[in-house]
């Protein structure tokens, strides 16, 4: 009974690749975000969607792509693997129009880049 | 833009003591939200608490309170009882009720609880 989730939680691949991370939420919500958690543990917004549709596209370099495929789901794109994207990536969801704006996180998704 | 500043990199308490952690924002907005998460060593993200801005009232969650000054654009985390489950890295972050949902967070301080 998970409330957001995100697959895989460890992901260890070379530079050039081309990776994928999942995620799913069960909580009914209509937005759903990626962060981006740096070695220094700063967070920062990527990317944003409501109800599939994109809201927010921080400055981030356009081999990252974002797909909602249903308003469950937001899974992250990315070419051509760099060093600098070692990070761990959190998944958050929230609700539209709620009195709180609370935003619920993933487990996060640690990825090296070697 | 906004900005959030959380000035304590790293703070100690001793169990069972009290510890206060500082953030500072800005905005010019007029209507938002302010949290504090918790993320232990598991990295998952926890809300500890949550404060309207157009509410005056200090929000409280069991041991743990805010001193809420919007005037001063400053909001406190006070942990009261602390104990060893509390050691963390914690987060102050902001969000505008106005159209993007983006969490603003601060850097993060550091809390070590000592037995």
């Amino acid at each position: 009974d998970t409330a957001v989730s995100q697959t895989p939680k460890y992901l260890v691949t070379q530079m050039g690749n081309d990776k994928s991370i999942k995620c799913e939420q069960n909580l009914g919500h209509d937005t759903m975000y990626w962060y981006k958690q740096d070695s220094k543990k700063f967070l920062k917004i990527m990317f944003s969607y409501n109800n599939k549709e994109l809201i927010i596209n921080e400055t981030v370099p356009n081999r990252f792509s974002p797909k909602s495929p249903d308003k469950a789901h937001l899974n992250l794109h990315i070419n051509s693997l760099e060093l600098g994207d070692s990070a761990v990536y959190f998944c958050a969801s929230s609700q539209e129009d709620t009195s709180g704006y609370e935003q619920y996180f993933g487990p996060g998704t640690r990825l090296t880049v070697t | 833009a906004q900005t959030v500043t959380q000035s304590q990199p790293e703070m100690s308490v001793q169990e069972a003591e009290t510890v206060t952690l500082s953030c500072t924002y800005d905005t010019s907005e007029s209507d938002y939200y302010l949290f504090w998460y918790k993320q232990p060593p598991s990295r998952q993200m926890i809300l500890v608490i949550r404060q309207e801005a157009y509410k005056q009232q200090n929000a409280t969650e069991n041991r743990f309170s805010v001193n809420f000054q919007k005037a001063a654009k400053s909001f406190s985390l006070k942990i009261s009882d602390s104990q060893l489950g509390d050691a963390a890295m914690y987060f102050c972050a902001f969000i505008s009720s106005g159209s993007a949902r983006q969490l603003t967070f601060g850097s993060g301080t550091q809390l070590t609880v000592l037995p």
